[in-house]
């Protein structure tokens, strides 16, 4: 079955520890980039990659980092997560830019 | 930078009534405007998009139009029922500054569907 995975569902964590949401693809896309999701805010983009090694800054990108070392994986790191990292998460992914995205299942995360 | 904004915020309708949710881009340059479903609780999944090069695109009750020289567009749903409600997020495609496109999000509307 086509799909992107996310890992993990829910993850409370505290102040500056670091973390890190895995996400999977297992459709060959080329395109995967990460969102957050916060009320009233819409989905707003951290990060995207266009392939392996090839990645770049979305729109909110302070605080996060990524990589993609493999096609299928493209995680997602905190280093030193802060309170105003609460927030809903999805990773997606698509063949190539400008075509339909696949979004993952979503991480809710909250930093206390 | 690229600019999204999507009205109404919340849409109330009766089922059977039409629905029209609204947006408007702020870069001439994009190409690329798709509609997302997200249903309470679930992931966004693609309803409908379309291309600069196109109008209007329909796929039974679901339409988008495109204005390219106001920079709106559009999505229209006809005869909704009860499933249709949901938040509904507008996109436009921007160049990002390593070269490649990337999506722009409205902040949604919320769509109720009352039986």
């Amino acid at each position: 079955e086509a799909q992107v995975t996310q890992n993990p569902r829910y993850l409370i964590t505290v102040t500056g520890k670091k973390l890190t949401v895995t996400c999977s693809q297992n459709m060959n896309h080329e395109y995967m980039s990460w969102y957050r999701q916060d009320p009233g805010l819409g989905l707003r983009q951290i990060y995207y990659s266009m392939n392996v090694e090839v990645t770049d800054k979305g729109d909110v990108p302070e605080g996060y980092k990524v990589s993609r070392k493999e096609k299928r994986n493209f995680p997602l790191i905190l280093e030193s997560p802060s309170p105003n990292q609460t927030s809903l998460y999805f990773c997606a992914s698509s063949l190539w830019p400008n075509t339909e995205a696949f979004f993952g299942q979503g991480t809710r995360l909250t930093v206390v | 930078g690229e600019n999204v904004e999507q009205h109404p915020s919340t849409l109330s309708v009766q089922e059977g009534d039409s629905a029209v949710i609204k947006c408007t881009y702020s870069d001439s340059a994009s190409n690329y405007f798709p509609w997302y479903k997200q249903e309470l609780g679930k992931r966004p999944q693609l309803i409908i998009d379309i291309r600069s090069n196109v109008g209007e695109k329909k796929d039974q009750r679901i339409a988008v139009t495109l204005n390219k020289t106001a920079k709106h567009f559009s999505l229209h749903i006809t005869e909704t029922q009860p499933e249709d409600s949901a938040v509904y997020f507008c996109a436009a495609s921007r160049k990002g500054s390593g070269g490649y496109n990337k999506l722009i999000f409205g902040a949604g509307t919320r769509l109720a569907v009352h039986p």
